[in-house]
């Protein structure tokens, strides 16, 4: 199966600061990946699929990037609603396996 | 209005059956991939199950296989997870999620586009304990 890593796990950042979070794969999945953000007690939103497209109602604060085994989300311009946690998918394959996730606090 | 409602989380003991549902309103089930997602109190997502547009294609984590059965009607728009013989380490809060998946046929084969989860539903707790 395809594992997916995620770093950081944890990070403190701060209103207006630019966040990038990596996740790597085990091996090629093409751009087969997704993000979400999860806030405590809520089901996860979609962010981004195919690496780097967003869905429609997406703030273009959030970017994604990458291919094969290495991907980026970045979020420009941290605003109070995306302090939340963050979670890649891999949609290449079943097991569609999630990343640990990065909570992104204050 | 499109959504996903879950129902059937509840109170098991270790070795007991849960049938979780979800039922999809404002749009045709059939159109979508189906998936079961969970996650343990304080820990991340873990995707458990899922199936395809007509459910001759399913696929489970190793830690539920031969335990959990995934299903879908879609003449009733419901979407279900058998789970038999629940460990303490089942327990977590469910939930079901489409998955929009797209299909271009070319001469030689067939290409996959995946749009990810987009409408999940509010999620069901399934606590196991004795």
């Amino acid at each position: 199966d395809i594992q997916l890593t995620q770093s950081p796990s944890f990070m403190s950042a701060s209103v207006g600061d630019i966040v990038t979070i990596t996740c790597r794969a085990s091996q090629d999945i093409s751009s087969y990946l997704a993000w979400y953000q999860q806030k405590p007690g809520k089901a996860p939103k979609l962010l981004i699929y195919n690496a780097a497209t967003l869905p429609s109602g997406v703030p273009p604060r959030f970017s994604g990037s990458g291919s094969a085994t290495e991907f980026t989300l970045t979020i420009t311009s941290l605003q109070p609603e995306d302090f939340a946690t963050y979670f890649c998918q891999q949609l290449n394959s079943y097991p569609r396996i999630f990343g640990p996730g990065t909570k992104v606090d204050i | 209005q499109v959504q996903l409602e879950v129902s059937g989380g509840g109170l098991v003991k270790p070795g007991g059956s849960l049938r979780l549902s979800c039922a999809a309103s404002g749009f045709d089930l059939g159109d979508y991939y189906m998936n079961w997602i969970r996650q343990a109190p304080g820990e991340g997502l873990e995707w458990v199950s899922g199936i395809n547009w007509n459910g001759d294609t399913t696929g489970y984590v190793d830690s539920v296989k031969g335990r959990f059965t995934i299903s879908r009607d879609n003449a009733k728009n419901s979407l279900y997870l058998q789970m038999n013989s629940l460990r303490v380490e089942d327990t977590a809060v469910y939930y079901c999620a489409r998955e929009e998946v797209r299909i271009q046929s070319l001469p030689q084969k067939r290409i996959y586009y995946y749009y990810g989860m987009d409408v999940w539903g509010q999620g069901t707790t399934v606590t196991v304990s004795s």
